[in-house]
């Protein structure tokens, strides 16, 4: 399968402050990303599809404004969490596909906002 | 759209007795299912999955799920495990079709005490 990497696996940043997460897929052709959030003891909520090139797709309650997603290149998707609160503080993993039903995961980003 | 329940939040189980993890799921077309696994503070890891054909997939390492339609049911067992599995799995759907979302679960915390 394919390898996907996240950059940073840890962050934590003062309130107010903006951080950017890195999804990276190491050896795949990713046409599609996604991106979940995943709270403490809890399931993963799918926040945005980003396609390669176009603007991401939002789901509902998801603001946009808040959640930037860049899908650049086929290897490459970031997410920048803008003005952060401490309510933000959660996991976000992404997750890669090229066209079939096999998704590939990242190891996660845990950021907490302090 | 669709919905997936796991009963179950936790289940503690003596290393070497069998387990059963239940998933339930809900939608108006077909779907393909999965489940996964997440060790802590690690990305998820995909288990066993079911496309299409026979309705019993089985793992690698002894985990294996059947398939019931007319249930709607995707149950996950093992006949005797291990304490290496000790982690949180997750059911998960998705529209039988490519670069579709996954929809999860809330996930069940396996424990297997020693």
């Amino acid at each position: 399968g394919a390898v996907v990497s996240q950059h940073p696996s840890r962050v934590i940043c003062k309130s107010g402050t903006s951080v950017k997460i890195e999804c990276r897929s190491l050896d795949f052709q990713a046409t599609t990303m996604f991106w979940y959030r995943q709270f403490p003891k809890q399931s993963l909520m799918l926040m945005a599809t980003s396609n390669e090139g176009s603007k991401a797709t939002y789901e509902q309650g998801v603001e946009k404004d808040k959640f930037l997603i860049n899908h650049a290149s086929l290897t490459l998707s970031t997410l920048t969490v803008t003005s952060a609160h401490p309510e933000d503080s959660s996991f976000y993993i992404c997750s890669v596909t090229g066209g079939s039903y096999e998704q590939y995961f990242g190891p996660g980003t845990r950021l907490t906002v302090t | 759209a669709q919905s997936v329940t796991q009963l179950d939040s936790q289940v503690p189980v003596f290393e070497e007795a069998p387990v059963e993890l239940r998933c339930n799921y809900s939608s108006s077309v077909s779907v393909y299912l999965f489940w996964y696994v997440q060790y802590p503070n690690q990305g998820l890891q995909l288990l066993l999955k079911y496309l299409s054909g026979s309705t019993l997939v089985k793992s690698i390492n002894g985990f294996e799920a059947e398939f019931n339609k007319s249930q709607t049911s995707f149950h996950l067992r093992k006949p005797s495990v291990h304490i290496s599995d000790t982690a949180e799995y997750f059911c998960a759907v998705s529209k039988n079709s490519g670069n579709t979302p996954l929809v999860f679960g809330k996930g069940t915390r396996l424990s297997v005490i020693a």
